[in-house]
Order: structure tokens, then sequence, then C-alpha cells
């Protein structure tokens, strides 16, 4: 049973780098979401994709970019790190499109820090 | 932007007692959920409560939502130590597909 699973678990760059984060879950769910959560903020959504083949933007979405690769699959890309994108991000899933009277499933989380 | 806020922020009790905290929102809401966070996990969802129920129980767990108020209580009845953890409710606005957020509570169960 690994539902939502992340990687990578740790990730140190310096500002200016660039990489992806992978998510990737195996419960045949339609949405995908990207939070990232930072000290006293609680989650904050960055991009969500409703279905496959379709994104749109959070609360945060400056500085990022996501594809939805297939249906078990959602990346989040850093273009260009900078400073202000350390956090913890957060990868969830739930059953269902476009409907938020369902929970959602989350992974571990990837720890980011940008130098 | 923020909607659900959680009060007290945190809470120590000692096993076996009884552990509340609430949550407030701002605008009509379809459902409240509450999630459950141990150090250095995602976020595990607990209860859904629709704006039409006003009371829900999941095992030692207790809900209430008065949407009159705009706000939502959780209880956890005879705590453990396994409860250590930090709560967050969600809110699901109505006409909206994502789920806000709160800044969470961070509850210690002493042994």
């Amino acid at each position: 049973n690994a539902g939502v699973t992340q990687t990578p678990k740790f990730q140190v760059l310096k500002t200016g780098q660039s990489m992806t984060l992978q998510c990737a879950q195996d419960m045949n769910h339609n949405s995908m979401y990207w939070y990232r959560q930072d000290p006293g903020m609680g989650l904050r959504l960055i991009y969500y994709s409703a279905s496959e083949g379709t994104t749109d933007k959070g609360e945060v979405p400056n500085g990022y970019n996501v594809s939805r690769l297939n249906k078990r699959e959602f990346s989040l890309r850093l273009e260009s790190a900078a400073p202000s994108q350390t956090s913890v991000y957060f990868c969830a899933s739930s059953p269902f499109t476009g409907a938020s009277n369902q929970p959602q499933h989350f992974g571990d989380g990837t720890r980011l820090s940008i130098l | 932007s923020q909607q659900g806020e959680e009060d007290p922020q945190a809470l120590s009790i000692q096993e076996g007692e009884n552990a509340t905290m609430n949550c407030s929102y701002k605008t009509s809401i379809n459902n409240l959920q509450w999630y459950r966070q141990n150090s250095g996990r995602g976020l595990v969802h607990l209860i859904l409560i629709r704006s039409n129920e006003r009371e829900k129980h999941s095992g030692r767990l207790r809900v209430t939502l008065d949407t009159s108020k705009k706000s939502s209580s959780l209880l956890i009845t005879a705590s453990r130590a396994a409860d250590t953890a930090s709560y967050f409710c969600a809110t699901a606005p109505f006409g909206n597909n994502r789920l806000a957020f709160g800044k969470g509570n961070q509850v210690v169960v002493i042994p």
C-alpha cells in the first residue's frame, strides 16, 4: 500500500539551480495537488490537477511549474530556486475530479533547502 | 488565503485526558475536514463533516460544526501518547474545488 510517493525526501540547492520534485500515486485517483508547508503558515496550495491533462494555479504558484505526466504522476519544477522557496513540499491526491468534498491523501513530503 | 484558524495553537495534556481544539472560518463552506500530522510525516485525513451536519463521531474523535458561528471543534477523548501530533482543519468553500488549511494545533500527550 504505497499510496502517494514523493522523491526525493531531502534536497539542498543553491540559489538559481533548478530541480523537479516527483510525485506518484497508485490509488487511481483523478485529482492531484502540490502544497508547501512553512512554519506557522499551515499548508498553501501551489498548483493542482483536477484530472489528467489539466492543471490550475493555486494560492502561491509564482516560481513553480507543474506537469501532469499521466494519471499517476504529477511533478513540480523550480526553474530558478530562491531562498524563499525553502520549505517542505507535499503532494496529495483525491479520488474524483473537481470535488472538494472528499479526503486528500498525502505523501510524506520533500524537505527542500535553498542556500 | 488561509481560511481555517485553529485555537489554541499548542496544547499539552496528560494521557487519559480529553483534548479539544477549535477552528473558525470566514466564508460559507461545503464541508470541513480535520487532518493529523505526525512529526516528519504527511497529513492523514481524520474526519469530514458536511455543512448540513452538526456532529460526527469516529472512534475517539468527535467533531462539531456550527455554521451560524462559522466554527468547528475537534474533541479527542481519552488521549494517548500516540495522539501527539499537529491537527489541521481544512475548509472547502462553496464553488471552490480547493481545500484551505488552517495553521494547525500542536497537541502533546504526556504519558
